[in-house]
């Protein structure tokens, strides 16, 4: 079945960089975008991004351009997402999610989603 | 401060019946931009619960229904069962933000 499967949690003091990875399987890797998603404690869910994993074009929330960059191997069939300058706020659980191969399909849902990846960033 | 904004919580009897509001704005719901609902279990991933509006994905009771008028969305549950106990959350797309958001998310309690 279509799956993605995350790396493990990660620890990081705050101004480091997290690169969180991201297989996919199941299905036609570049068929597809990948988007990242995190839930910061007692949070809701909150859109940070997307890569195509056909052409590779990005579209980052403008909350975080400048501190994430997307990119996939196809070679892998896999996703990879690093944030820099990490603050104590990024402490969150990211999640990637399959999602449009473009953005304008921009009626496209989420699915599926992988297991979540827990960052905490703490001193 | 999320876009589309759904109540933050929810609750009703075994059973009973609930209603989830999620409003937007011209630039998401109002602009004609599907709307798709998420069932999120904690420490698991979320799930895709109504795409499209109103499209149950396989294996999704029919106790989960979803709509969408002018700028709104709404997910009704019937006969509520202890297992929906959850957090559930719309997304849309919004083109003066040029990407997709998500509601504030809504706790649903089974009492």
């Amino acid at each position: 079945q279509d799956q993605l499967v995350q790396s493990g949690a990660e620890v990081k003091k705050p101004g480091a960089s997290v690169k969180v990875s991201c297989k996919a399987s199941g299905y036609t890797f570049i068929s597809y975008g990948i988007s990242w998603v995190r839930q910061a404690p007692g949070q809701g869910l909150e859109w940070m991004g997307w890569i195509s994993a056909y052409h590779g074009h990005t579209n980052y929330a403008q909350k975080f351009q400048g501190r994430v960059t997307m990119t996939t191997d196809t070679s892998t069939s896999t996703a990879y997402m690093e944030l820099r300058s990490l603050r104590s706020d990024d402490t969150a659980v990211y999640y990637c999610t399959r999602g449009a191969v473009d953005t304008a399909m921009t009626d496209a849902f989420f699915d599926p989603w992988g297991q979540g990846t827990l960052v905490t960033v703490s001193s | 401060q999320s876009v589309l904004t759904q109540p933050p919580s929810v609750s009703g009897a075994p059973g009973q019946g609930v209603t989830i509001s999620c409003t937007g704005g011209t630039s998401n719901i109002g602009a004609g931009y599907d709307v798709h609902w998420y069932q999120h279990l904690p420490g698991t991933a979320p799930k895709l619960l109504i795409s499209a509006n109103s499209n149950r994905p396989s294996g999704v009771p029919d106790r989960f229904s979803g709509s969408k008028s002018g700028t709104s969305a709404s997910l009704a549950i019937t006969g509520l069962q202890a297992e929906d106990e959850a957090d559930y959350y719309c997304q849309s797309y919004d083109s003066s933000l040029s990407g997709w958001v998500f509601g504030g998310g809504t706790k649903l309690t089974v009492l």
